[in-house]
Order: C-alpha cells, then structure tokens, then sequence
C-alpha cells in the first residue's frame, strides 16, 4: 500500500516568507508526527497528532511555527517569518496508534534563502 | 530526558566484512529502542526494534542489535557487509511510559568499500 508522502519535496523560499508543508499519512493511521532534520543531526521531535489534536507540541520551537490536522489524516506544518535556520529537512512519521512502530516520509527540504 | 549517543559518525567497511555502528542511550525509565535506516532521497525505515523481552532482537537485510540494560547499549551488527548497505543509521530511544516521541542519535553513515 501507499506510505506516507509529503509535498513539495523541495521549498526554497525569502527570510521573512510563509511557508507551508504538507503530508498524507498512510491511511487508518491515527498518529502523526513532525520531525526536523537539520545537516548533520538526527531527527528532532516537533509535534504528534493523535486524531485531529496536537496531543503534544513541546518540539516546536518557537510560535512561528504552527501544525493543524482537521480531519485527522492530512496534516499541514505551517512556518511563518521563515528566517534561515529554519533551512533543515521536515519529516513526516505515522502509525497506528501513538505506541505502534512509527513510519516516515521522504521528507521536505526547506530552504530559506 | 533521554539521549542516544552513536559512536562514529562514519563508518567504512569492506564488503563482506562484519558491521557493528554503536549506540549507547541514557533514560530514566525503561526504553524502547529502535535502529532506522535512511538511503538517499528516502524516508528513514525501520531495522529493527527492541520493546521488551528478548534481548536479541533480529530486524530486516540481515542486522541484528542487542539491548544490553547494564551497558546502556544498543549496537547493530551485520555478520557479512553488502554494497547495498550502504546508507545512514540512526538510533533512536522512546521512554517505554511515553513511547511516542523518538529522541534519534546524530547517525552514523556506513560506507561499503568493494
């Protein structure tokens, strides 16, 4: 079946610009997660959706940064003011459940200019 | 808080040679341990996963990791290296109360010399 996609694969834009990253979990998959990855360094944590509620945000780094999840599938991370270290790859992750085995996208690679 | 600490950023092998990348955690309670594999231009898949139990766990391609409580570790090993091995390898812990929120090592990039 389908994995986990996430669009655009690639996002180069201005500091100071709006961006906004999508991912489609793979499907019945109730929990999502946002993860960064900057050059060098693992995945960090952001944020996990458990249904259509942000069940914990305490990785999101600051309140530029936002992610919703309305119907409980496709979820959308939302940057504004983009200032250049937020330049890094965005990953997605779904399971089952919030205790089953995570599965990730191919990421997003943002990069601000 | 947890941590994972993976020795080594790069690693090279020759094939057909043993592989072990090495992973030592800190956690306060006990942890769920995990071993992904990320290629070029892919999502980071799952090796292998440790929860409780067995301490050997077998994962995919061959790689076997083994939970050792009293070395706070979590190695990988492959007995035989192939060319196709070649990727990056992160290790990653959850808290076994909170398993949710994957704290991952910096990674080790295995190389696979001919």
């Amino acid at each position: 079946g389908a994995g986990v996609s996430q669009t655009p694969s690639n996002k180069v834009t201005e500091k100071g610009k709006y961006v906004e990253l999508r991912c489609d979990p793979i499907s019945g998959h109730t929990a999502l997660y946002w993860y960064r990855q900057s050059l060098g360094q693992g995945p960090e944590f952001l944020i996990y959706f458990q249904g259509t509620g942000a069940a914990d945000d305490s990785g999101l780094p600051n309140d530029r940064f936002f992610a919703v999840r309305p119907e409980g599938s496709v979820s959308t991370l939302k940057i504004q003011r983009t200032e250049r270290g937020d330049s890094a790859v965005y990953l997605c992750a779904s399971s089952l459940d919030g205790t089953d085995t995570q599965y990730f996208g191919p990421g997003t690679r943002l990069t601000v200019l | 808080a947890q941590s994972v600490t993976q020795l080594g950023s790069h690693v090279s092998v020759s094939e057909g040679a043993l592989v072990l990348l090495r992973c030592n955690y800190s956690s306060s309670v006990p942890p769920y341990l995990f071993w992904y594999v990320q290629y070029p231009n892919q999502g980071l898949q799952l090796l292998l996963k440790y929860t409780t139990g067995a301490t050997l766990v077998k994962g995919i391609n061959g790689f076997e990791a083994e939970f050792k409580k009293s070395e706070t570790s979590f190695h990988l090993t492959k007995p035989s290296a192939h060319m196709s091995d070649a990727a990056e390898y992160f290790c990653a812990v959850t808290s076994g109360g909170s398993n949710y929120k994957l704290t991952f090592g910096k990674g080790t990039l295995l190389t696979v010399n001919p």
